[in-house]
């Protein structure tokens, strides 16, 4: 499979505990994004990576959430502290510089 | 609260019948625009893309229509099956990053 890929596709917290969710892009892809999608609506941009360094992030991004991509090939995407407004589609893109492919996405639902 | 997101537009056609989906999009200096289908569980997928030095596109039995002057976008589904159902957004290049900025979707449903 040479597409994005997320993991994992679905997770349940408790309200006050940390995730941690991967991204693997596509290999020669640059460029990788997180979106966060609630029901209903269109994804909204979190944070973007260019190779290793992250080049811009999102006041959606608050001080609980953390990106990393650390050899500029997966992305991690933590969010400490869970609370019940973070349950929503986690979506990863990456990019060779136009156009975009996403992944799956990772469905988070805090409880 | 959550249900007032469930309120997408809604778009029905008969199998076989042409689709309209607009968007209007936001950002006058936007110089590409992308149009993808959501499937339920699955993320965006993409359809068709057009520049801004373009006012349209065409693929296989979609085209994409831009008009820069109000703003607005459209997407055109020739014989609509009803493979076609799902979530359609629009989609804005948002600055030097190239992140995306969608718009409101709309519900594509295809009664056979």
């Amino acid at each position: 499979d040479t597409g994005v890929s997320q993991d994992p596709r679905h997770k349940i917290t408790k309200r006050g505990q940390n995730v941690t969710f991967r991204c693997d892009p596509i290999s020669e892809h640059n460029r990788l994004y997180w979106y966060r999608q609630t029901l209903g609506q269109g994804p909204e941009f979190l944070t973007y990576f260019q190779n290793e360094a992250q080049l811009e992030k999102s006041r959606l991004l608050s001080d609980r959430f953390s990106a990393e991509r650390p050899k500029g090939s997966f992305s991690t995407l933590e969010i400490q502290r869970t609370e019940q407004g973070d349950s929503a589609m986690y979506l990863c893109a990456s990019s060779p510089g136009y156009g975009y492919t996403f992944g799956s996405g990772t469905r988070l639902t805090v409880v | 609260g959550e249900s007032v997101g469930l309120h997408l537009p809604t778009l029905s056609v008969q199998e076989g019948d042409n689709s309209i989906i607009n968007c209007a999009y936001s950002n006058s200096a936007s110089d590409y625009f992308i149009w993808y289908k959501q499937e339920s569980g699955k993320g965006p997928q993409f359809i068709i893309d057009i520049r801004s030095n373009m006012d349209k596109r065409q693929g296989q039995r979609v085209t994409v229509l831009l008009n820069k002057t109000v703003k607005h976008l459209s997407l055109q589904i020739a014989a609509t099956q009803p493979g076609d159902s799902a979530v359609y957004f629009c989609a804005e290049n948002g600055g030097a990053t190239n992140k995306l900025i969608f718009g409101t979707g709309t519900l594509l449903a295809v009664q056979p």
